[in-house]
């Protein structure tokens, strides 16, 4: 099937400073990308979707100008976390969708952990 | 609004055991199911999935068919395996793969032999 990578992996960082996720789709053209967020022993919430060349579409209670979201190519989409603090932290995950397909690809996840 | 409701875990079962995972789903119209897999230390796959109703998904000697009339999509496999071990995940989704997918919390499965 098709790969989506993200990276980093695993991110340690101080309060306050700004973290950037990476999501590349690297065998198939990506019209959309969600994110999604996961606690520990919680199922993946979703927090935007995005489509190329355009703003994404966040979901209610998150805040788009914390995590911002560009999704300049239709291989690549980046997240960024903006001035971090400690209830961030959080296993990040981006799914790429080529469109008319059926089958979203996800990525391996991003742990991120604010001290 | 559409929601995900799968059996809780941790599932723990011995090596050629019989296994059942419940999932039931909320949604309005006809949205499409999908079991996905997430083995320890790597991204969700796609297990199998099923499009409308009486579709059964099959992969790797998991099943799951989709019932309307009690709004599920129960994954079963005959005989597990220990490398089955990992967190399963239902899921559904309205319209095309544009959309997004709404999550069940996940069942982890831990396989012994």
């Amino acid at each position: 099937g098709a790969v989506v990578s993200q990276h980093p992996s695993r991110v340690i960082c101080k309060s306050g400073t700004s973290v950037k996720i990476e999501c590349r789709s690297l065998d198939f053209q990506a019209t959309t990308m969600f994110w999604y967020r996961q606690f520990p022993k919680q199922s993946l919430m979703l927090m935007a979707t995005s489509n190329e060349g355009s703003k994404a579409t966040y979901e209610q209670g998150v805040e788009k100008d914390k995590f911002l979201i560009n999704h300049a190519s239709l291989t690549l989409s980046t997240l960024t976390v903006t001035s971090a603090h400690p209830e961030d932290s959080s296993f990040y995950i981006c799914s790429a969708s080529g469109g008319a397909q059926e089958t979203q690809y996800f990525g391996p996840g991003t742990r991120l952990l604010v001290l | 609004g559409n929601s995900v409701t799968q059996m809780e875990g941790p599932v723990t079962l011995s090596e050629e055991a019989f296994l059942t995972i419940n999932c039931t789903y909320t949604a309005t119209g006809y949205p499409s199911l999908f079991w996905y897999v997430q083995y320890p230390g790597e991204g969700l796959q796609l297990l199998l999935k099923a499009t409308k109703a009486d579709d059964k998904g099959s992969n790797k000697g998991f099943e799951a068919t989709y019932r309307k009339e009690t709004t599920s999509f129960h994954l079963e496999k005959g005989s597990v395996q220990v490398s089955d071990s990992a967190v399963y995940f239902c899921a559904l989704r309205r319209d095309s793969g544009n959309t997004p997918l709404v999550f069940g919390k996940g069942t982890r499965l831990s396989v012994i032999a």
